[in-house]
């Protein structure tokens, strides 16, 4: 079984102060990590995904598979960073089907 | 980039009719396409994957027969919800991709299903 775990519901926190959204998951196999973003009233939409190593808004995520972990940081959070983050993985879900498993989300406030 | 549609956005129905939801993939052709259910405030509970051309494989705990899906072409899902009753109100969101391990997933905007 796949299981992502999000701990904190809610985050606030000031403009210019860094942010880390943690994730953890559970998989038994060689994991797929992403993270999700939905902005207020705007669909869900990928920030980023661990293969492509790449930074996005200025967010990274490293995969560390000692830690089962795969938190998602930024060094100055923005007041547009506000929105609800999901850490999903992606697994087989029978078959040949991928499928993937969320979190369940961390509400990120960055106040003024 | 790649833009999934949803149709209706939102309906409202009595208890006991069916309802059909359609998930588009309008620039590109998705051979998988997935069900969610989302609740208030809640996270995403994957409810069947969609494989263009075979029957949807279903997550456990859903019922095959109520929520009835189907992908007859590489750029149309649909999912009905059958015999609907208050329990099954919720925001039903799909989502598009390729079905690779790495695979990005395009989301619609979600459909909100009011039963009365």
């Amino acid at each position: 079984a796949q299981r992502v775990t999000q701990p904190e519901k809610l985050l606030s926190v000031f403009k210019g102060a860094p942010v880390e959204l943690k994730c953890n998951y559970s998989y038994s196999g060689s994991p797929e990590l992403f993270w999700y973003v939905q902005y207020s009233r705007q669909r869900l939409q990928l920030l980023l995904r661990h293969i492509s190593r790449e930074s996005i808004k200025g967010f990274t995520a490293d995969l560390n598979k000692g830690e089962t972990s795969f938190h998602l940081k930024k060094p100055f959070a923005q007041e547009e960073d506000s929105a609800m983050y999901y850490c999903a993985l992606s697994g087989q879900s029978g078959g040949s089907n991928y499928k993937l498993t969320f979190g369940k989300g961390t509400l990120l406030t960055v106040n003024p | 980039g790649a833009v999934v549609s949803q149709h209706p956005s939102r309906v409202i129905c009595k208890s006991g009719t069916s309802v059909k939801i359609e998930c588009r993939s309008l620039d590109f052709q998705a051979t998988t396409m997935f069900w969610y259910r989302q609740f208030p405030k809640q996270s995403l509970m994957l409810m069947a994957t969609s494989n263009e051309g075979s029957k949807a494989t279903y997550e456990q705990g859903v019922e095959k027969d109520k929520f009835l899906i189907n992908h007859a072409s590489l750029t149309l899902s649909t999912l009905t919800v059958t015999s609907a009753h208050p329990e099954d109100s919720s925001f039903y969101i799909c989502s598009a991709g390729e079905g690779g391990p790495v695979d990005t997933q395009y989301f619609g905007p979600g459909t909100r299903l009011t039963v009365l």
